[in-house]
């Protein structure tokens, strides 16, 4: 079965301070994709990355960076300098199985991140 | 505008009464899907579709029906509620599956409360 942890139940830091949130996912499959979303307050989900298992390449967007790493069976988000926008709940999720693409996708169960002003 | 929409956004019913929670997607979708989000919990999968006609139970299908009977639809039917059904819910829906660089659309979320 597969299964994702976010051991971070809640975060709070200080604007403008860098943040990692992690990501731990169990899966027998060999290919999986693993995504991250983002729930702000509003409540809706938007769709920040998703990365396949054969590409082990860290990923830069703008503030935020994803470290994929197989051997630890790790998926860790960082945001760099961080701001009060991005206040919000953080979703890591994981999708499996050889046709690949979106079957069963097993959510964690989010990391709260507070950012202070 | 490309979106995922839900209707109702917010519903208070009665235990046994049915419902249908509707999503429609303008984006020539193939695979839909539906979550249900609870404390704690994140967010489970209920059911989902690769394409019209074809559906397959989630991680959490017991008390719901979904039906794909049009490519850019796929409600969600509660036949007979209960309390512990009370949840947000969500509907999603991507191109296709098995593309590294395909974005999945979610609605604006239904929350729903059983009495």
């Amino acid at each position: 079965a597969q299964k994702v942890t976010q051991a971070q139940t809640e975060i709070s830091v200080v604007e403008k301070e860098d943040v990692t949130l992690d990501c731990v996912y169990e899966t027998r499959d060999t290919t999986y994709y693993l995504f991250w979303y983002k729930q702000p307050p509003s409540g809706e989900l938007v769709f920040l990355i998703r990365r396949n298992s054969f590409d082990e390449q860290n990923e830069i967007s703008g503030r935020y960076s994803w470290n994929f790493q197989k051997s630890t069976s790790s998926f860790n988000f960082t945001i760099t300098a961080s701001q009060v926008v991005d206040s919000a709940v953080y979703f890591c999720a994981l999708s499996g199985g050889a046709e690949g693409g979106n079957e069963k996708l097993t959510f964690g169960t989010g990391t709260r991140l507070t950012i202070i002003p | 505008e490309a979106q995922v929409t839900q209707n109702p956004r917010y519903l208070i019913t009665v235990t046994g009464k049915k419902l249908t929670v509707t999503c429609s997607q303008n984006m020539n979708h193939e695979y839909m899907s539906w979550y249900r989000q609870d404390p704690g919990l994140g967010l489970r999968q209920i059911y989902y579709s690769m394409n019209v006609e074809v559906t397959d139970k989630g991680d959490v299908p017991e008390g719901y029906k979904v039906s794909r009977k049009e490519k850019r639809n796929f409600p969600l039917i509660l036949e007979s509620p209960s309390p512990n059904q009370t949840s947000l819910y969500f509907c999603a829906s991507s191109f296709s599956v098995g593309s590294s660089t395909d974005t999945q659309y979610f609605g604006p979320g239904t929350r729903l409360t059983v009495l």
